[in-house]
C-alpha cells in the first residue's frame, strides 16, 4: 500500500499570505490529522477528520483551518500567515488508533 | 491536557552498545507509539504499544500501562539509529501527545 502523501513538500510565502497544504491518506484509511513541528513548540496536534467532520481540535488559532474531502483527502489552510507560523506540518492518517505519518510540508514564512 | 515526559533528553553512544529509553506519561491512554524521526524529518513508526511487549529485530518495546512509563530498547546500535525518538500518547480522540523526544548520537 501506499503511503501517506504530502504536498508541496516546501512552500516559501510571505506574512499575511495565505496557504492551503494537501495530504492523501493510506488507502482504506478515514481518520487524517494534522500536526505542527517548530523547534520552540515541539510537535503539537492541529485537528482531526474522520468522515469529512472535524473530530477534534488542538489549541491554535482559527486562521488555522481545515477539511476533508469525500476520497479522505484533506487539506489545512493557514490564513494571514505570521512569522511563527513557520514549521514542519505533518499529516497522519489512521484506520482505528495507530497513526501512519508524511514525510511532511516545510512552510517558511519570509 | 495529558503531559509526556522522556528521558533522557540527549544520549550518546558508541557504535554496539545497548541503549534504553523511557517515557512517562500522567494518565491512562488507548494509544501509544514510538517514533524514529529521520533527518529529513519523516516520523517512522517503531511500535504501536499502549500495553505488553513487542519487539521488532534489534529493537524491542514494554509499556506498563498501570505505571503509566515505556521502555524503548535498542541493542546493538548502529550510526543509522541516529536521530530523535519520539513517544507519542492518546486518550480517546484527543490527537496524539508527543513527548520532546530524546535525540540519540551513535558514534562509529
Amino acid at each position: 500500500k501506499a503511503g501517506v502523501t504530502q504536498t508541496p513538500r516546501y512552500l516559501i510565502k510571505t506574512r499575511g499570505q495565505q496557504v492551503t497544504l494537501s495530504c492523501s491518506p493510506i488507502s482504506g484509511h478515514r481518520s487524517v490529522s494534522w500536526y505542527q513541528q517548530t523547534p520552540g513548540q515541539g510537535l503539537q496536534f492541529l485537528f482531526e477528520y474522520f468522515s469529512e467532520t472535524q473530530r477534534n481540535k488542538g489549541n491554535f488559532p482559527g486562521r488555522f483551518s481545515g477539511r476533508q474531502f469525500s476520497n479522505s483527502r484533506s487539506e489545512m489552510n493557514v490564513s494571514t500567515l505570521e512569522l511563527g507560523d513557520s514549521a514542519l506540518y505533518l499529516c497522519a492518517s489512521s484506520l482505528r488508533y495507530e497513526q501512519y505519518f508524511g514525510p511532511g510540508t516545510r512552510l517558511t514564512v519570509t | 491536557g495529558i503531559q509526556v515526559e522522556q528521558s533522557p533528553p540527549d544520549l550518546i553512544l558508541q557504535e554496539g552498545a545497548n541503549s534504553t529509553l523511557r517515557c512517562n506519561f500522567s494518565d491512562s491512554v488507548n494509544n501509544l507509539q514510538w517514533f524514529h524521526q529521520n533527518p529529513w524529518g519523516q516520523l517512522i513508526n517503531l511500535f504501536y504499544i499502549p500495553s505488553g511487549t513487542k519487539q521488532n529485530g534489534r529493537l524491542s518495546a514494554t509499556t506498563v500501562a498501570t505505571e503509566r512509563y515505556s521502555l524503548l530498547y535498542i541493542s546493538s546500535s548502529q550510526t543509522t539509529d541516529s536521530g530523535v525518538y519520539f513517544c507519542a500518547v492518546e486518550r480517546g480522540a484527543d490527537g496524539l501527545t508527543f513527548g520532546k523526544g530524546t535525540h540519540l548520537i551513535i558514534q562509529p
